[in-house]
């Protein structure tokens, strides 16, 4: 299995650019979510999905979008890139259920640089 | 809201011992305890569930105080492989569709 796969790996961007992350889970994970990781900051939560079609704001949305029309892919949308958004981004997968009782399953990580 | 981690680093010698605290303002469902190398994703270390059960992973063992909506993550005998970033992942009760981290506490094991 190849778990969950996050692409690019590594990306810059220009200010004002706008770019899809893409996240896909081969694990039929029904919850989703997408992090940022910023140094100090620890984790924070963008995004949210708990199935295909429903999404949910987490901390730090602003500037994000997400969609999900299937159960393995969750996109993550920056719409005009700015150097704020420079980061490293994780997407991670449950089963369903929630993440009470599971463990999550984490991508290997985007690193974002805007400039 | 970002459950709080403490402390924000530590330096061990290598068999030396260390804890990790975690702790919430909400009434807690689950706590998550993950650790990451520099440059990797998290892995996942231990899941625990209200109840104030405690549970282990080789010489890495962790409680969860319901009461005090609190968690601790024991490290005995640290050996160099446990350096790395630990984060504690919090979820409220009612709320099992967030998973929420902490800001990380950053060890580091010399020989």
């Amino acid at each position: 299995n190849a778990g969950v796969t996050q692409t690019p790996k590594f990306q810059v961007l220009k200010t004002g650019q706008s770019m899809t992350l893409q996240c896909a889970q081969d694990m039929n994970h029904e919850y989703m979510s997408w992090y940022r990781q910023d140094p100090g900051m620890g984790l924070r939560l963008i995004h949210y999905s708990v199935g295909a079609g429903i999404t949910d704001q987490g901390e730090v949305p602003n500037g994000y979008n997400v969609s999900r029309s299937t159960t393995e892919d969750f996109p993550l949308r920056l719409l005009s890139a700015a150097p704020s958004q420079t980061s490293v981004y994780f997407c991670a997968s449950s089963f369903a259920g929630g993440w009470g009782n599971t463990e999550a399953f984490f991508g290997q990580g985007t690193r974002l640089t805007v400039v | 809201q970002q459950p709080v981690q403490s402390p924000q680093a530590v330096i061990l010698r290598e068999g030396e011992d260390a804890v990790i605290n975690c702790s919430s303002s909400k009434a807690l469902y689950s706590v998550h305890w993950y650790r990451q190398k520099h440059g990797e994703a998290p892995v996942f270390l231990m899941i625990l569930l209200k109840g104030g059960e405690q549970k282990g992973h080789d010489k890495i063992s962790a409680s969860f105080n319901e009461k005090k909506q609190q968690s601790s993550l024991y490290l005995t005998a640290s050996q160099l492989s446990y350096s790395g970033t630990y984060f504690c992942g919090t979820v409220y009760q009612g709320g099992s569709e967030k998973l929420v981290f902490g800001k990380g506490t950053k060890l580091t094991v010399n020989p």
